[in-house]
Formats: C-alpha cells, sequence, structure tokens
C-alpha cells in the first residue's frame, strides 16, 4: 500500500486563483509529520510547510497552508493568490519514527502549473 | 544555500563505471539521507546514516554503497554503472526546529545530476 498518495499527476491553474494540491496518507505510527515540498524546473527541493500529527491547528507559512484532516487522513496544501512562479512540482512526504530512526517518505508529486 | 553541499553538482560517466557523490549536511546535523529521483519520478529513499551509523535502508542496489564519515560527510558510490542509474541524486540532513523540537525537518542539498552514457 502506498504511505501517501498525491491524485493529481498534473493540475492547471489561473494566476491568482487558489489551488489545492491533495495529499492522503497511510500510517499506524501515532507520531508523524507532514512537508510539503515544492521542486521547481531547476530541480532543488525546496521546503514549505510541516505539520505535526499531535499539532491542534492547521500549519500557515504565507500564501501555504496546510488543510490537516486527521481522521481523513489527508494533508491538502493550499496556495492562496497563485503567481507564475508557483509552477513547480510539488511533493507530500511524511516521516514516520523517532529521531535519528525516522522514514520519509514521498508521493509522486503534482505538477502545478500557473496559467497568466 | 540550505546549508546542505552536494558535490559534483553534475556529472557524466559511462556505462560500466563507478562513481561518488558526496554529501556535507547543515553544521550539527546528524542525519544524513540519500534519494534518488529518476526522470519523471518522485523521490525514492535509498539510505539513511545517524551518526556515522546506517539506520535504514530503502531501494538500495548491491551496486551502491554509502558511508558515513567522522566528520559526519557522507558519500554515495554508485558502481557497475547503467544507463538506468541517470537520475538526480539528493542528500538531506534532518533539521530541529529549536522553537518546536517535535519539528525535525529536513533540509535538501541542490542535487547531484548524473548522467550515464
Amino acid at each position: 500500500a502506498q504511505k501517501i498518495t498525491q491524485t493529481q499527476p498534473g493540475m492547471f491553474v489561473q494566476e491568482k486563483e487558489a489551488v489545492t494540491l491533495d495529499c492522503t496518507y497511510d500510517t499506524s505510527d501515532p507520531s508523524y509529520g507532514l512537508f510539503w515540498y515544492k521542486q521547481p524546473s531547476s530541480g532543488e527541493m525546496i521546503f514549505l510547510i510541516y505539520q505535526g500529527s499531535y499539532d491542534q491547528q492547521n500549519a500557515t507559512e504565507g500564501r501555504y497552508s496546510l488543510n490537516f484532516q486527521k481522521a481523513r487522513k489527508s494533508a491538502n496544501l493550499v496556495i492562496s493568490a497563485s503567481q507564475l512562479g508557483d509552477s513547480a512540482m510539488y511533493f507530500c512526504a511524511m516521516r514516520e519514527g523517532r529521531r535519528g530512526n525516522e522514514k520519509l517518505t514521498f508521493g509522486t508529486g503534482t505538477r502545478l502549473t500557473i496559467i497568466p | 544555500d540550505s546549508g546542505v553541499t552536494q558535490t559534483p553538482k553534475h556529472l557524466i560517466t559511462a556505462t560500466g563505471q563507478r562513481v561518488t557523490l558526496r554529501c556535507s549536511p547543515r553544521s550539527g546535523d546528524l542525519s544524513v539521507y540519500w534519494y534518488q529521483q529518476s526522470l519523471d519520478q518522485g523521490l525514492q529513499f535509498l539510505i539513511q546514516y545517524y551518526n556515522g551509523e546506517e539506520r535504514a535502508k530503502g531501494n538500495i542496489l548491491e551496486r551502491f554503497s554509502a558511508q558515513q564519515f567522522p566528520d559526519l560527510h557522507s558519500e554515495l558510490n554508485l558502481s557497475s554503472l547503467e544507463l538506468g542509474d541517470s537520475a538526480l541524486y539528493f542528500c538531506a540532513s534532518s533539521v530541529v526546529d529549536l522553537s518546536d523540537p517535535a519539528n525535525y525537518g529536513y533540509t535538501f542539498g541542490s542535487g547531484t545530476r548524473l548522467t550515464v552514457v
């Protein structure tokens, strides 16, 4: 079974609109962390946002927010007021295990294209 | 600059050859992770080291090996290279957010793009 599932291989969104990138996860570990990374065409992996499994509130970082629904095991990334520079691959990832012996598993990614 | 240094940035080599990729983690980070990203693929976990010890293995081929040295830098050795080994290889080190110790995230290097011809 896939640990991290991203069901949208590609998305096209009009500039200035909000966009939601879906991510569902599967774990039996009560303590885990969820991450979103952006990978532009230049290739580097850029950390966007983090949500811990015990966090009561949804994480926010500027235009990025994470819609964390624990019971549904989903951790969708919301980008508000999209910009042309948001065009990139976006990866959802999950960390399980204790520090020093943890695993970080990535989804297959969503390619987001912002249309002017 | 993320603080994680990978060298070289680009590498072109022939099939059957052996190469070594190097990673220096952020200062103070004890864990190093190696990932492989093939064309249009997600990141596949290869191996993790923590303070010099191997802690976890993913989908790492027997032709590949890694180690972490006392100064915490790590090397990934790829031997008997095949065309299918062409990929972007990332190193990451884990980071502790001092304002939230439960948040230990990961900082990635800029990657080494390996092309096997």
